[in-house]
């Protein structure tokens, strides 16, 4: 267990349709990243915040959205949803690349979200 | 071509084998490089992380660099069942920011 918590495990729903994906960081960490992981695109990074501020953004569409709130947690909208969005989305935090030295900042994964679009 | 290429395998090997997962990248500002495993219906978990060239030994894992080639290296010595997993490796120019990963090498260690 990473310490990373994500809702729901599982999600299906119509294209089309608008879905919020829910990550928990551990304890401590500042720094949350997103990922999508499809068969045929492999793992991707979406984005990164870090302590409420969006810090990279990778391959993230413009109908994706995310942000992170006061307490940490972070929120990932999709919106018109399309079949080719179906995947896995992973959440991972780390302590923050602020003020640390790189071998330190590991980022922990947690189990996912699988998303289908039907 | 993509920025970061790895055979997807599936490479199976019996136990006790050493194994090697590499993987080849064309983006030379990649500075930072990490290895993850995946289990099945799991996220990934960092292995290995080890900064610009050179090699880094971490029980029977061996993760090397070769900056020079755009070449990754990661060595499994006297491999187990429990490492029949998914390799993902990874880079970025700035640690912590905009990760590239390669498409997984999937390994079956068999007994």
């Amino acid at each position: 267990d990473s310490g990373v918590t994500q809702t729901p495990k599982h999600l299906i729903t119509a294209t089309g349709q608008r879905v919020t994906l829910r990550c928990s960081p551990r304890s401590g960490d500042l720094s949350v990243y997103w990922y999508q992981q499809s068969l045929d695109q492999g793992l991707q990074f979406l984005i990164q915040y870090y302590n409420g501020e969006e810090r990279a953004k990778g391959n993230i569409l413009e109908r994706f959205s995310a942000q992170q709130f006061p307490d940490l947690h972070s929120e990932l909208n999709l919106s018109s949803l399309e079949l080719g969005d179906s995947a896995l989305y992973f959440c991972a935090s780390s302590v923050g690349t602020s003020g640390r030295a790189p071998s330190t900042d590991t980022q922990y994964f947690g189990p996912g979200t699988r998303l289908t679009v039907l | 071509q993509k920025e970061v290429e790895q055979d997807p395998g599936p490479l199976s090997v019996p136990e006790g084998a050493i194994v090697s997962l590499n993987c080849t990248y064309s983006n030379s500002a990649f500075q930072y490089f990490m290895w993850y495993r995946q289990y099945s219906r799991k996220g990934p978990e960092l292995l290995m992380y080890t900064y610009s060239s050179g090699n880094k030994e971490d029980g029977r894992f061996t993760a090397q660099v070769d900056k020079s080639s755009k070449y990754i290296s990661l060595f499994i010595r006297d491999s187990q069942p429990s490492d029949s997993a998914t390799y993902l490796c990874a880079m970025s120019a700035r640690y912590g920011q905009n990760f590239v990963f390669g498409p997984g090498t999937r390994l079956s260690v068999l007994p």
